[in-house]
C-alpha cells in the first residue's frame, strides 16, 4: 500500500462545476499536509497547506481529518486554467526532510 | 519571491554518457537541497538530500555512485547521472529549503530536467 493514496482520475468537469479530491495517508505520525498543483512536465507549485480546522483560499477549500487520515480539496467554480494534476503531499518530519508525494489526481476542465 | 533555477530543462544523451544537472537558489541561501525523480504517471520520489559542505544522504535504493551529488556552496547543488542508461530517462526536479524576507521557511522547486537516454 502506498503511503499517500489518491484517485488518479482524470476528473472531467465543465467550467463552473464544483469538484472534490480526496487523499488518504497511512503514517499517523505525519506532521503537515499540503496540496500542490503540477502541470505536465513542470515543477509542483504549492496550492495550499492543509489544517485540521479547514482552510479556504478563494475558490479552494482544504480539509484534514487526522482521525481518519484523510485530506480533501474542494474546487468551486472551476476554470479552464484549473486543469492540472493535484498532488497530495504529506510531511513526515520537520524541515521538509520527509515529504511524501501522492501520484496526483488529474483534473480536466472543459468549456 | 525566491527562485530556484534548474538547468538544463531538457537533455537527450547517448547511453553510457554522463549528464550534469544544476540547481541554483537565486536570492536565498539554501543549506539543504533535495533531488527528486518522477517517472511518467508516478509520484515524485525523493532520491537524496544534499547539505552544503557535506555528503548527500541517499534514499534506499538510490545508487550513490551512479547519482553523484555535489553541494559545494550555499546556492548551488549539482546532480550528475553517470553512465546513463535508458532506464534513467525520467524527470528530475530539485528543491531548496530556505527563508526569504524573514518569513517562515519554505520549499522552492526548480523547473525540472527531462532526461532522455537513447
Amino acid at each position: 500500500r502506498k503511503e499517500v493514496e489518491q484517485d488518479p482520475g482524470p476528473f472531467n468537469v465543465p467550467e463552473g462545476a464544483t469538484v472534490a479530491f480526496n487523499c488518504t495517508y497511512s503514517n499517523s505520525a505525519s506532521q503537515s499536509f499540503f496540496w500542490y498543483r503540477q502541470d505536465c512536465r513542470k515543477e509542483p507549485k504549492l496550492l495550499m497547506s492543509v489544517y485540521s480546522s479547514g482552510n479556504e483560499d478563494g475558490r479552494f477549500t482544504a480539509q484534514l481529518n487526522r482521525a481518519s487520515q484523510y485530506i480533501s480539496l474542494l474546487i468551486r467554480d472551476s476554470k479552464l486554467s484549473d486543469s492540472a494534476t493535484y498532488l497530495c503531499v504529506v510531511n513526515r518530519g520537520a524541515g521538509f526532510q520527509k515529504l511524501v508525494f501522492g501520484t496526483g489526481t488529474r483534473l480536466l476542465v472543459s468549456p | 519571491g525566491a527562485v530556484v533555477s534548474q538547468h538544463p530543462s531538457r537533455v537527450i544523451c547517448k547511453s553510457g554518457t554522463s549528464v550534469k544537472i544544476e540547481c541554483r537558489s537565486l536570492d536565498f541561501q539554501a543549506t539543504t537541497m533535495f533531488w527528486y525523480r518522477q517517472f511518467p504517471k508516478q509520484s515524485l520520489m525523493l532520491m537524496a538530500t544534499s547539505n552544503e559542505g557535506s555528503k548527500a544522504t541517499y534514499e534506499q535504493g538510490v545508487e550513490k555512485d551512479k547519482f553523484l551529488i555535489n553541494h559545494a556552496s550555499l546556492t548551488l547543488s549539482t546532480l550528475t547521472v553517470t553512465s546513463a542508461h535508458p532506464e534513467d530517462s525520467s524527470f528530475y526536479i530539485c528543491s531548496a529549503r530556505g527563508r526569504t524576507g524573514g518569513a517562515n521557511e519554505k520549499l522552492f522547486f526548480g523547473s525540472g530536467t527531462q532526461l532522455s537516454v537513447l
